[in-house]
């Protein structure tokens, strides 16, 4: 059975720094490319960055190009979001995906002073 | 970037009936579109990939139409339980974009 579990949320103040990790099992995790969703409170969908399998290719949305970076570790099973200059509007939750109808929990982030 | 755009906002439904939501795309995105519905507090759940698939586990009355610029999920005999929100997502190119959201609520 696929799992995806998300980590790593929390309260953070504007302009600060957070990373998000996402751990999965049930399938190859080093044989599929992987992403990260997001949703404002009582909004909606919004897909905000690609890693491919193998680290080769990465791609954001502009709301977060230059401010997040995905990466993983194929030996841990793990995707992570690093999160930097953290605005009021990245308070959200975060899922992690692999396409195909899996995605994770998700994990609540807020930025406020 | 892909706009997607979803009709209604929001339907009233009577359990049983018949319904359709759309999805129009600003450009053709082949059939590389997906439906997901939401209920509060949850993850979305995958209904239909690429237009019309089907997925396992997801009951017969929903299905999926159209290609191009123009979706539809239709959702045949509605039951309580699929009074939640839907979404529509393109995967044809990024950024990949979600449509806002058709909300059911019963009537």
């Amino acid at each position: 059975e696929v799992q995806l579990v998300e980590s790593g949320g929390g309260l953070v103040k504007p302009g600060s720094s957070l990373k998000l990790s996402c751990v999965a099992s049930g399938f190859t995790f080093s044989s599929y490319g992987m992403h990260w969703i997001r949703q404002a409170p009582k909004k909606g969908l919004e897909w905000i960055a690609l890693i491919y399998y193998d680290s080769s290719n990465k791609y954001y949305a502009d709301s977060v190009k230059g401010r997040f970076t995905i990466s993983r570790d194929n030996s841990k099973n793990t995707l992570y979001l690093e999160m930097n200059s953290l605005r009021s509007e990245d308070t959200a939750m975060y899922y992690c995906a692999k396409w195909g109808g899996y995605w994770g929990q998700g994990v609540m982030v807020t930025v406020s002073s | 970037d892909v706009v997607l755009t979803q009709s209604p906002a929001t339907l009233s439904v009577t359990p049983g009936e018949r319904i359709s939501l759309s999805c129009r795309a600003s450009e053709s995105v082949d059939t590389y579109l997906h439906w997901y519905q939401q209920k509060p507090n949850e993850s979305p759940r995958l209904l239909i990939k690429y237009a019309s698939q089907s997925i396992s586990g997801i009951p017969s009355r929903f299905s999926g139409s159209g290609s191009g610029t123009d979706f539809t999920l239709s959702i045949n005999g509605v039951e309580l339980e699929d009074l939640s929100i839907y979404y529509c997502q393109q995967g044809n190119s990024l950024p990949y974009t979600f449509g806002a959201g058709t909300k059911l609520e019963l009537k």
